[in-house]
């Protein structure tokens, strides 16, 4: 089955900086990929999606990678902000049964 | 307008009885998922409804868990005989139509404690 990779580990990054978060996934490569970030205690909310034809995408400081070769989807945001400290999870659609697999998510940090 | 939204909030139920979890769409959506997410882990995926066609019930876990969505709409996760291990926040989406194409819109989910 499809298995979605993300580092466990939280990033704790400067204000300022980019973050950069990496999405790996094994077997198939999906048609869409997604990301989301979740707030403690609220569900996750949709930032951007990116078919496999395309290999960037960009919605204001957040832009979205997707490697079919490397079965990776990297998601940077640049010049974070202290708000931008959430956990972002990466979402992938299965194999044509209309459904989505989360990763576990990868927690951010931006200290100010 | 108005997003997803889910009742309770919180459930703190004792081992053995029986929890009913409740989910309100986005109008106009016809897909709507449920997910469990535990603490730590990632969204489990529990069943998925796609207007009047069959549900997906592939990731219930055991028998114990069952759905339904009346008139296209509101949809509620019934948890029979609940155990610890149902312990977990309960996550309802929705989104315009099925597939991995379709941004899913998120309640605030549920959070259930089983004593």
């Amino acid at each position: 089955s499809q298995k979605i990779e993300q580092n466990s580990e939280a990033l704790n990054i400067q204000e300022g900086k980019t973050a950069t978060l990496t999405c790996n996934y094994t077997n198939y490569s999906p048609a869409y990929l997604q990301w989301y970030r979740q707030d403690p205690g609220r569900g996750p909310v949709f930032l951007l999606l990116i078919r496999e034809n395309e290999k960037e995408k960009r919605k204001e400081r957040l832009k979205v990678t997707f490697d079919t070769t490397l079965k990776q989807s990297l998601f940077h945001i640049t010049a974070s902000q202290p708000a931008d400290s959430a956990t972002y999870l990466c979402a992938l659609d299965m194999d044509g049964n209309n459904r989505l697999a989360f990763g576990k998510g990868n927690q951010v940090v931006v200290i100010p | 307008g108005a997003g997803v939204s889910q009742s309770p909030s919180n459930k703190v139920t004792e081992k053995g009885k029986d929890v009913e979890l409740r989910c309100d769409p986005i109008s106009g959506h016809t897909a709507l998922y449920w997910y469990r997410q535990s603490l730590g882990q990632g969204l489990e995926f529990l069943i998925y409804f796609q207007g009047n066609s069959a549900p997906d019930k592939s990731g219930l876990p055991s028998d114990r868990f069952s759905a339904e969505r009346t008139g296209g709409s509101v949809s509620t996760l019934t948890i029979q005989r609940t155990q610890q291990e149902d312990s977990a926040v309960y996550l309802c989406a929705s989104s315009f139509q099925v597939g991995g194409n379709n941004e899913q819109f998120f309640g605030p989910g549920t959070r259930l404690t089983v004593l």
